[in-house]
């Protein structure tokens, strides 16, 4: 099945700083990217919709200065947390969308985010 | 507005057994069905979808049943397995839209 990694796995951080995430598509190209986020036991929250070539589609509280999207490639989306604070941990996952038959959306790793 | 959800957060079946996982939904514009299974700490893992053309799709161990009119998805699972002790979310999307919308997951164990 088509490989979806993301970079790093896990980070932790001080309070201000950013961080950056990377999603890769690794053998299939991907026009759309998404992001979401995992609090503990609850479901993935969409964040935003990454397309190729263009501006992400951020979903309605979802701030897109703090939350940076590039879509640089067709097999590359970052995810840039900007002056991180501590309520910003989480798990951060990406998926891109298979556009083959069955259309299916395939998930990366995830990113466990920690800010100190 | 939770439009997909998963009633029952937990389920624990006797290894061998059946497992049904239940979801249902809210938007009668959706059109496309997949389920997930997902590890502590890793990404989800697709599993099985369907398309509301069909009622029934089989893979394996994993069955798949669609009732529109009740907006009602299952996922059977027979014979049950250790291994398949995870968190299952379904998830839906609209045949003109992008986004999947998820349900809240539902732990399974399956105990040897």
């Amino acid at each position: 099945g088509a490989v979806v990694s993301q970079h790093p796995s896990w980070v932790i951080c001080k309070s201000g700083t950013s961080v950056k995430i990377e999603c890769r598509s690794l053998d299939f190209q991907a026009t759309t990217m998404f992001w979401y986020r995992q609090f503990p036991k609850q479901s993935l929250m969409l964040m935003a919709t990454s397309n190729e070539g263009s501006k992400a589609t951020y979903e309605q509280g979802v701030e897109k200065d703090k939350f940076l999207i590039n879509h640089a490639s067709l097999t590359l989306s970052t995810l840039t947390v900007t002056s991180a604070h501590p309520e910003d941990s989480s798990f951060y996952i990406c998926s891109a969308r298979f556009p083959a038959v069955t259309d299916t959306q395939y998930f990366g790793p995830g990113t466990r985010l920690t800010v100190l | 507005d939770q439009q997909v959800k998963q009633n029952s957060p937990s389920l624990s079946v006797q290894e061998g057994r059946i497992s049904i996982l239940n979801c249902d939904y809210t938007n009668s514009m959706f059109d496309y069905f997949l389920w997930y299974k997902k590890y502590p700490a890793e990404g989800p893992t697709f599993l099985i979808s369907i398309s509301s053309i069909k009622d029934k799709n089989e893979d394996g161990r994993f069955t798949v049943f669609l009732n529109k009119s009740a907006k009602h998805l299952s996922l059977h699972i027979v014979p049950s397995q250790p291994g398949d002790s995870a968190v299952y979310f379904c998830a839906a999307r609209t045949n003109t839209g992008n986004q999947f919308y998820f349900g809240t997951g539902t732990s399974l164990t399956v105990i040897p």
